[in-house]
């Protein structure tokens, strides 16, 4: 029973297309996380929220919104998709907002064509 | 704006030898690190980490090691074993506010040949 997981874990889109990426985690966590792998291999964080509230918003395009309906789920929508949003996402959960006891889904690589 | 360097993409050690890989950080409001490991197709899991009061932390075949004066750290693993060979992050957060949030390193490949 996969701990953190997000779907879909492969997406080819073109560009000016809208998607969004699931994720969701039985943990029980109350935090939780989008990190962007690029193409120089960086893990940078996008977002974090806390159940539910938004508490960390790093400098993203206002393509990228992110939505938790609960705090089990944090999704991700991005719009009007360019070449350079493609990358690897990662969701993580932690049991509160720290620096430790991260969980990583494992990934969702995104293709920009 | 690199906080959190790995200076070698990639290593190669022989199963049974130490592995050491290195991470340099620039940011001195640092007081947290951390090591992640990856596999191919999979997130990143937490190895082990250590706080800015020590200079030593073990668990097991794993050894981190931290330097704040040259704000660098180490990780050490022996033996390493073939199913050592992954990706290995270091992360590093500070205290306070939104401070606690993980800033990565690009990684380090490690290859174990048997």
């Amino acid at each position: 029973d996969t701990a953190v997981s997000q779907t879909p874990k492969y997406l080819v889109t073109q560009m000016g297309n809208d998607k969004s990426i699931k994720c969701e985690q039985n943990l029980g966590h109350d935090t939780m996380y989008w990190y962007k792998q690029d193409s120089k291999k960086f893990l940078k964080i996008m977002f974090s929220y806390n159940n539910k509230e938004l508490i960390i918003n790093e400098t993203v395009p206002n393509r990228f919104s992110p939505k938790s309906p609960d705090k089990a789920h944090l999704n991700l929508h991005i719009n009007s998709l360019e070449l350079g949003d493609s990358a690897v996402y990662f969701c993580a959960s932690s049991p509160v907002a720290t620096n430790y006891g991260y969980t990583f889904g494992s990934g969702t690589r995104l293709t920009v064509v | 704006d690199q906080q959190v360097k790995q200076n070698s993409p990639s290593l190669s050690v022989q199963e049974g030898r130490i592995s050491i890989l290195n991470c340099d950080y620039t940011n001195s409001m640092f007081d947290y690190f951390l090591w992640y490991k990856k596999y191919p197709a999979e997130g990143p899991t937490f190895l082990i980490s250590i706080s800015s009061i020590k200079d030593k932390n073990e668990d097991g075949r794993f050894t981190v090691f931290l330097n704040k004066s040259a704000k660098h750290l180490s990780l050490h693993i022996v033996p390493s074993q073939p199913g050592d060979s992954a990706v290995y992050f270091c992360a590093a957060s500070g205290r306070g506010g939104s401070n606690y949030k993980l800033t990565f390193g690009k990684g380090t490949l490690l290859t174990v040949n048997p």
